[in-house]
């Protein structure tokens, strides 16, 4: 099974500054990456897969880059909905597997 | 508009059967691949399992001993069955379409991407006496 490590756990930025976020593969996954983001209550939203490729409806300000087995997940300026917690998923091997999470919180 | 919705006893005693249904509406359940998702404080966002057929199913290994998913076409909806829960099974239950449908638009066959685009809100089950 491969292992997702995402850092930093938290990360504190003020609207209008821009977010990186990153997501490590224990092995290499290609570009089977994806990104989600959760807000409290709510399901996790599909933002990117295949690592640079932005689901339906996501907004130009999210990104996602890289491959093998680091990746990065940019916002480029952060709006006041942006803070949330994010997860990268990867389907390169099955079964699926999510990272533990990044926080993105209000400075 | 697509919408899950799952439904289900939010408490299950322990050694008991956790069972589960997602309701979808707005498009037919035979279009795509469809999965459960569950997510606790211990273990996060964890796969449990996939179906697109009553004989077509996938599971999670590490839960693949208790697992059992089925179809119902008639109702367009799909259930998870988790028998001989223990506390650790307490978690939010998401049912998920898979992004990409079984057909594409010339009835060609897709495997599949095995992301998430739709989800339902989640129910909350409790294992506990």
């Amino acid at each position: 099974e491969i292992v997702l490590t995402q850092s930093p756990a938290t990360l504190s930025l003020s609207p209008g500054e821009r977010a990186t976020l990153s997501c490590r593969a224990s092995q290499s996954i290609s570009s089977y990456l994806g990104w989600y983001q959760q807000k409290p209550g709510q399901a996790p939203r599909l933002l990117i897969y295949d690592a640079s490729n932005r689901a339906t409806g996501i907004p130009a300000r999210f990104s996602g880059s890289g491959s093998g087995t680091d990746f990065t997940l940019t916002i480029s300026s952060l709006e006041p909905e942006d803070f949330a917690v994010y997860y990268c998923q990867q389907r390169s091997n099955w079964p699926p597997t999510f990272g533990q999470g990044t926080k993105l919180e209000i400075k | 508009q697509v919408q899950l919705q799952e439904s289900g006893p939010g408490l299950v005693k322990p050694s008991e059967t956790l069972s589960l249904t997602c309701a979808v509406s707005g498009d037919s359940i035979s279009h795509y691949y469809w999965s459960w998702v569950r997510q606790s404080a211990g273990t996060g966002l964890q796969w449990i399992g996939r179906i697109y057929t009553s004989s077509s199913t996938t599971y999670n290994p590490p839960l693949k001993s208790r697992v059992t998913m089925s179809v119902d076409t008639s109702r367009n909806q799909f259930s998870l069955r988790l028998s001989s829960v223990t506390a650790a099974d307490t978690a939010v239950y998401y049912c998920a379409r898979d992004r990409i449908p079984r057909f594409d638009d010339t009835s060609v066959y897709q495997p599949g991407d095995w992301f998430f685009d739709l989800w339902g809100r989640g129910t909350l089950v409790t294992v506990s006496s």
